[in-house]
């Protein structure tokens, strides 16, 4: 009973670098997105994919890519990281379009400085 | 713009009385309603939904009420248990793609 598994659950990144969040699903669900959450704030949807193949982008794209090579997997990439984007960054996967149930991983608390 | 307020960050409730979260909305476009609960260093976890076309909805000690001509909907939790302590989310979407979350309101029950 996996569900949504995210690794790292934890990183520390200099400014600059690039690095993948990893993120997984066994649940053969065709939905998947990324989302943001800042202190004090809700989710920000960061990219959403409908399918193997599909992505688009969400509210807050800039400074992230994503791909979607299996149903399974739906990595995000941030490629020169910087300090606003510290962050908990969530993945989660519904088995349909709205309105249905998304289920969440765990997070990756990231950290730019 | 589409906004969905939590406009209480923090609720501090007695074990065994009722907490009621609230949840305000902007976009009438809006038709279906869910509630997340959130445990620290876990990811969120769906509780209760309700489509607009209702104005309540029951799983055991959790209900939510939707008010459309008030876009005010609500979670009471009764009676509360200290293990329903977490952060509470409600969300919203409308058909497309798209979920639309509050900023969240930490739920304390005080044993």
């Amino acid at each position: 009973n996996a569900g949504v598994t995210q690794t790292p659950k934890f990183r520390i990144l200099k400014i600059g670098q690039s690095m993948t969040l990893q993120c997984a699903q066994d649940m053969n669900h065709n939905y998947m997105y990324w989302y943001r959450q800042d202190p004090g704030m809700g989710l920000k949807l960061i990219y959403y994919s409908v399918g193997a193949g599909i992505t688009d982008k969400g509210e807050v794209p800039n400074g992230y890519n994503v791909s979607r090579s299996t149903t399974e997997d739906f990595p995000l990439r941030l490629e020169l990281a910087a300090p606003s984007q510290t962050s908990v960054y969530f993945c989660a996967s519904t088995p349909e379009l709205p309105p249905s149930i998304q289920y969440f991983g765990a997070g990756t608390r990231l950290s730019v400085l | 713009d589409q906004q969905v307020k939590q406009n209480s960050p923090s609720l501090s409730v007695q074990e065994g009385r009722i907490s009621i979260l609230n949840c305000d909305y902007t976009n009438s476009m809006f038709d279906y309603f869910l509630w997340y609960k959130k445990y620290p260093a876990e990811g969120p976890t769906f509780l209760i939904s309700i489509s607009s076309i209702k104005d309540k909805n029951e799983d055991g000690r959790f209900t939510v009420f939707l008010n459309k001509s008030a876009k005010h909907l609500s979670l009471h939790i009764v009676p509360s248990q200290p293990g329903d302590s977490a952060v509470y989310f409600c969300a919203e979407t409308w058909g497309t793609y798209k979920y639309i979350f509050g900023t969240g309101t930490r739920l304390k029950v005080l044993a």
